[in-house]
Parts: C-alpha cells; sequence; structure tokens
C-alpha cells in the first residue's frame, strides 16, 4: 500500500535559518505530492504540489522537488520567519485505482518551531 | 478563511452520550471527508462522500456514523464512544470535474473531541 515517511519533530530554528524536512514515499502508481501546513488552531491548507517527476512545487518561499528515483519529495526553504512556526505535512494521491476524488496517504507531520 | 466550516469547535461527552459533528463548505465541491487526527500519528481517513454517495469507509468502528444529506453538508454521529477517540476530527471537501481530481483538500478548522 501508499505510505509516506516524515522526519521525525520537532524542528527548532532560529528566524533566517535555512529549512529541510525530508518526506519519502511508497506508492504503487504515478503520485502526485503535497505539503500541506497547520497553523496554530487551524485546519490543513495546501503549501504546495507537484504532479510529475522532476516537478518543483513552491509557494511563499518554501519548495519541494518531485524525486522518483528516489522517492523524496523534501522541503526546503532558504530563510524562515516566526509566522512559519505550524506542523508541516508531506501526502500523496494515488490515480491509479481510477478515482475521481483526492484520497491522500499523509505523514505523520512535523512541528516546526522558529525564535526569533 | 477556507470555505468549510465545523461546529462544534471543542466537545466533551461521556461514554454513554450521543452528539454530531457538523460540517458545511461554501465552495462548490462534490467530494467530503473526515479525518481524524491524532497526537504523533498520520491522520487517518475515516470515510469520503463523493456526489452524496459513500465511496470510502475505512474500516471504521459502527460508534461512528456518517451522513452526508447533499453535497454541502456532512455529519458525523458520535455513540457510545472510547476515551481512545479523544482526537482532532477534520472535515475536508474537495472538487471533481470529468472523473479528474486535482488531490487538492479544503479542510476545516476541526473538532477538538474529548471522551470522558
Amino acid at each position: 500500500g501508499n505510505s509516506v515517511t516524515q522526519m521525525e519533530g520537532p524542528v527548532t530554528l532560529s528566524e533566517e535559518a535555512f529549512l529541510t524536512i525530508n518526506c519519502t514515499y511508497t506508492a504503487t502508481g504515478y503520485p502526485s505530492l503535497f505539503w500541506y501546513v497547520q497553523y496554530p488552531g487551524e485546519g490543513l491548507q495546501l503549501l504546495l504540489k507537484a504532479t510529475k517527476a522532476d516537478d518543483k512545487g513552491s509557494n511563499k518561499g518554501f519548495e519541494a522537488t518531485y524525486r522518483k528515483e528516489t522517492t523524496s519529495f523534501h522541503l526546503e526553504k532558504g530563510s524562515v520567519q516566526v509566522s512559519d512556526s505550524a506542523v508541516y505535512f508531506c501526502a500523496l494521491s494515488d490515480d491509479a485505482g481510477g478515482t475521481s476524488y483526492g484520497k491522500l496517504t499523509f505523514g505523520q507531520g512535523t512541528i516546526l518551531t522558529v525564535h526569533p | 478563511e477556507t470555505g468549510v466550516t465545523q461546529t462544534p469547535r471543542h466537545l466533551v461527552m461521556g461514554m454513554t452520550n450521543k452528539k454530531s459533528l457538523k460540517c458545511e463548505q461554501h465552495l462548490g465541491h462534490n467530494a467530503m471527508y473526515w479525518y481524524k487526527q491524532s497526537a504523533k500519528k498520520p491522520l487517518e481517513l475515516m470515510f469520503v462522500y463523493n456526489f452524496k454517495e459513500q465511496t470510502e469507509n475505512n474500516s471504521v468502528p459502527s460508534r461512528f456514523s456518517p451522513e452526508c444529506p447533499n453535497s454541502s453538508h456532512l455529519f458525523l454521529h458520535l455513540h457510545t464512544l472510547q476515551p481512545e477517540d479523544s482526537a482532532l476530527y477534520l472535515c475536508a471537501s474537495s472538487r471533481t470535474s470529468g472523473g479528474h481530481n486535482t488531490g487538492e483538500l479544503f479542510f476545516g478548522e476541526g473538532s477538538r473531541l474529548t471522551v470522558l
């Protein structure tokens, strides 16, 4: 079956530091890959996505590249801010079953705390 | 504001109570989901409704009973729950078009459930 593995948290950084959150996946087909973010007290929201190999998703200074050869989708940001403190979830959507709705498999989430 | 509203935001109930969680989406989507978020665990997909028809039941115990009267509303009826059912329950919706999905889910803020 499908699975997503994220690096263990929590991750604690100082403002303007470089961020990497690792994500690897196992899937039977050719999945689309996503990063979702959950700010305190809120639901999850889509941060970025990539739908095929070598695609790079980007948003709000965050980037992730779909690496089929290493089955990875690592999240990076060059300079984090206090406002980036949140929980980050890697996820995949596998359309191999031909479903027409978004059946996502999520990782366990990585807590990021950024200090001033 | 994601366009998905969940009520109540917090619920405390005893093991013999019957209560319901409500979700409403104002996005014109036709797929709706219930996810369970427990500490240090990946999000667990519970139920999916596509065009008001239940298309996924991820081996959820019968003490959780979903209802989808129309494409905009989704309920989760709760009865004789256990303390281990305490969690954040997230509702989400998505758009499907011509059998294709974007994989992008729009989440509500969640209902925090505590079972005593």
